[in-house]
């Protein structure tokens, strides 16, 4: 049963402290990438990557940092230089090299910082 | 500058009508737009494409149509079900270098069918 999965669901985390957010994805994706939900908002990219050891920032990466040492993990750290980290975060993979760049998206996680 | 936009935060329609969610982009360079529909506290889910070469795409209720001319495109849902709650997504795809592609999303219409 192929799919990605986020956790965990809820996380709660003191201000100043980092905190990683985990993907895994078993659909032999090359592409991954974590965007940010804020409110009325629509999904933001935060980095993503392409290929294992290769990631580009997105549109707000400032405070975020990933790794993509493995095909399958793509996980983010969200870091204490981040000013506004609480939101919902997404994960999705994707096919690289295809214009309609259908991205498959996991659960979620939610962070709450205080 | 918000390259994906829909305008409506939200849509009331009775259940067996029509659904009409609109979406307006700006950049000329957007090669294939998505729908994607989400639940709450849950990822969004892929719905449906149109490549920028054509103007209409059906997959059984669900019609996109895509005037390039205005830059606009529309997801038509017919008849509407209570199970189509849920908040819509416009996307828009664009090559961003290296092989890759990118999307931009907008800030999404939240559909109530009314039973």
């Amino acid at each position: 049963d192929g799919g990605i999965t986020q956790s965990p669901k809820y996380l709660f985390r003191k201000e100043g402290q980092n905190v990683t957010l985990s993907c895994e994805q078993n659909l032999n994706h090359d592409a991954m990438y974590w965007y940010r939900q804020d409110p009325g908002q629509g999904l933001r990219l935060i980095y993503y990557s392409q290929i294992v050891n290769d990631f580009q920032k997105g549109d707000i990466a400032e405070g975020y940092s990933v790794s993509r040492e493995k095909k399958e993990s793509f996980p983010l750290t969200v870091t204490s230089a981040q000013k506004n980290p609480t939101a919902f975060y997404l994960c999705a993979s994707s096919i690289t090299g295809t214009g309609d760049n259908e991205q498959y998206f996991g659960p979620g996680t939610r962070l709450t910082v205080t | 500058d918000q390259q994906v936009k829909q305008n409506s935060p939200s849509l009331s329609v009775q259940e067996g009508r029509i659904s009409i969610l609109n979406c307006d982009y700006t950049n000329s360079m957007f090669d294939y737009f998505l729908w994607y529909k989400k639940y709450p506290a849950e990822g969004p889910t892929f719905l449906i494409s149109i490549s920028s070469i054509k103007d209409k795409n059906e997959d059984g209720r669900f019609t996109v149509f895509l005037n390039k001319s205005a830059k606009h495109l529309s997801l038509h849902i017919v008849p509407s079900q209570p199970g189509d709650s849920a908040v819509y997504f416009c996307a828009a795809s664009s090559y961003s270098g290296a092989g890759s592609y990118q999307l931009t999303f907008g800030k999404g219409t939240k559909l109530s069918v009314i039973p």
